[in-house]
């Protein structure tokens, strides 16, 4: 398997701009969380998925940020309009329902709004 | 809420000697996951140890191994021989026992340098 997969790994963007981030968890998996890291902050869940289903979107930061997972192999957490600092790496991760596994992380999107 | 706390922003260790790690926790629950994860600089999350909390073993993979205190809420991780591509971020992470899969909670992570 190829892991979870994120796109694009960096991302450079004007403040004001759309930003759409990808993921594609790993096949057959059922859940899916997006995190975004900071210095200050460390790494913040965002928002989660179970079975395509948002279960928890408290962690986004504001109206912002939306996130979607239309089916079970792609989901997009989109930030408009895009502000300095929202600039962090965004990490999609991915996991089981059933059982009790870690959870696999993507390569992380840097992005950087300037 | 879960918290989790790393106290240690930054560590460093000599390569072949060993290293220890702190994390502790606070929760209600008596059933939970711990791991570690370690960040190395090309940004991936690689998942290094887990420890059920039922479970009263430590558990260890290789060169890895957990000092699990539940009652004093302690999760540290030793590192054995340590080796340069040991040098990473290490973060801690609780996850609430659940029949379905619900989200980690990290520390801020630790710094591990390896001294050649």
């Amino acid at each position: 398997d190829a892991g979870v997969i994120q796109s694009p790994r960096h991302e450079v963007t004007e403040m004001g701009q759309e930003v759409t981030l990808r993921c594609k968890p790993i096949s057959g998996h059922n859940s899916l969380f997006w995190y975004r890291q900071t210095m200050m902050r460390g790494l913040e869940l965002l928002i989660y998925f179970n079975n395509n289903v948002p279960i928890d979107d408290s962690g986004m930061p504001e109206d912002r940020f939306s996130a979607k997972m239309p089916n079970a192999s792609f989901s997009t957490l989109k930030i408009q309009p895009s502000e300095p600092r929202d600039s962090a790496v965004y990490f999609c991760a991915s996991g089981l329902r059933e059982g009790n596994t870690e959870a696999f992380f993507g390569q992380g999107t840097r992005l950087t709004v300037v | 809420a879960q918290t989790v706390t790393q106290s240690q922003p930054e560590m460093s260790v000599q390569e072949a000697e060993t290293v220890t790690l702190s994390c502790t926790y606070d929760t209600s629950e008596s059933d939970y996951y711990l791991f570690w994860y370690k960040q190395p600089p090309s940004r991936q999350m690689i998942l290094v140890i887990r420890q059920e909390a039922y479970k009263q073993q430590n558990a260890t993979e290789n060169r890895f191994s957990v000092n699990f205190q539940k009652a004093a809420k302690s999760f540290s991780l030793k590192i054995s021989d340590s080796q340069l591509g040991d040098a990473a971020m290490y973060f801690c992470a609780y996850r609430t026992y659940y029949s379905g899969n619900t989200p980690l909670v990290f520390g801020k992570g630790t710094r591990l340098s390896v001294i050649a």
